[in-house]
């Protein structure tokens, strides 16, 4: 059974930075490609970032451009999202998934994180 | 990159069939055929329903169904049931970000 777990949310001050960490099992890890998908409270879900299998390709969506870095560990089956300068606007439940042909096919549960002072 | 545009709310009784739209451009929805819906009951995970506009994944019921036209891609659920009461969203590759883009979401109500 394919589980995605994620973890390293909470409360965050404005400014501040934060590693998000997504353990997968239940599946090859290193043959998937894996992404970050967030949804801010009450709102729609947006995509946020891709990562290659291998990790030598990155793609985020613009607007995560420069604040957000998506990488992977395939020897630890993880994938991870670091995000700096948070803002209130980031305020969101994380998720990760696995990505197939541009679908999501696989979600974990999701992490809030929360950016206030 | 502006979203797909999905109703806000669509509703229908118990046994009827409904359809929710997802309109985009020729940039995303037209362009390609890797448009893909979800399902999103409150408080979890989305789940994928439909992908490459017309496929549905190994353990969803043939109750739902994908179509395209030009730029609209669509789901019609049949045989509405009491557990279709959710939210959908539709996605599509755009070229412009090499990921994706999500429609804005349709909350589906089973009066």
């Amino acid at each position: 059974e394919v589980q995605l777990v994620e973890s390293g949310g909470g409360l965050v001050q404005p400014g501040g930075s934060l590693r998000l960490s997504c353990a997968a099992s239940g599946f090859t890890f290193r043959s998937h490609w894996m992404s970050w998908v967030r949804q801010a409270p009450g709102k729609g879900l947006e995509w946020v970032a891709t990562i290659k299998e291998d990790g030598s390709i990155k793609y985020y969506v613009e607007s995560m451009k420069g604040r957000f870095t998506i990488s992977r560990d395939n020897a630890e089956n993880s994938l991870y999202l670091q995000i700096n300068s948070l803002r209130a606007e980031d305020t969101a439940v994380y998720y990760c998934a696995t990505v197939s042909y541009y679908k999501a096919e696989h979600w974990g549960q999701g992490i809030l994180v929360t950016v206030s002072s | 990159q502006s979203a797909l545009t999905q109703p806000a709310s669509v509703s229908g009784s118990p046994g009827q069939s409904i359809t929710i739209s997802c309109t985009g451009t020729s940039n995303d929805v037209g362009g390609y055929n890797w448009v893909s819906w979800y399902r999103q009951y409150p408080g979890e995970a989305p789940k994928l329903m439909i992908y490459d506009v017309t496929n549905r994944p190994s353990g969803i019921s043939s109750r739902f169904s994908g179509s395209k036209s030009g730029n609209t891609a669509s789901l019609t659920i049949s045989g509405l049931q009491p557990d279709d009461e959710a939210d959908y969203y539709c996605s599509s590759f755009t070229p412009i970000n090499n990921i994706g883009v999500f429609g804005g979401g349709t909350r589906l109500t089973v009066l």
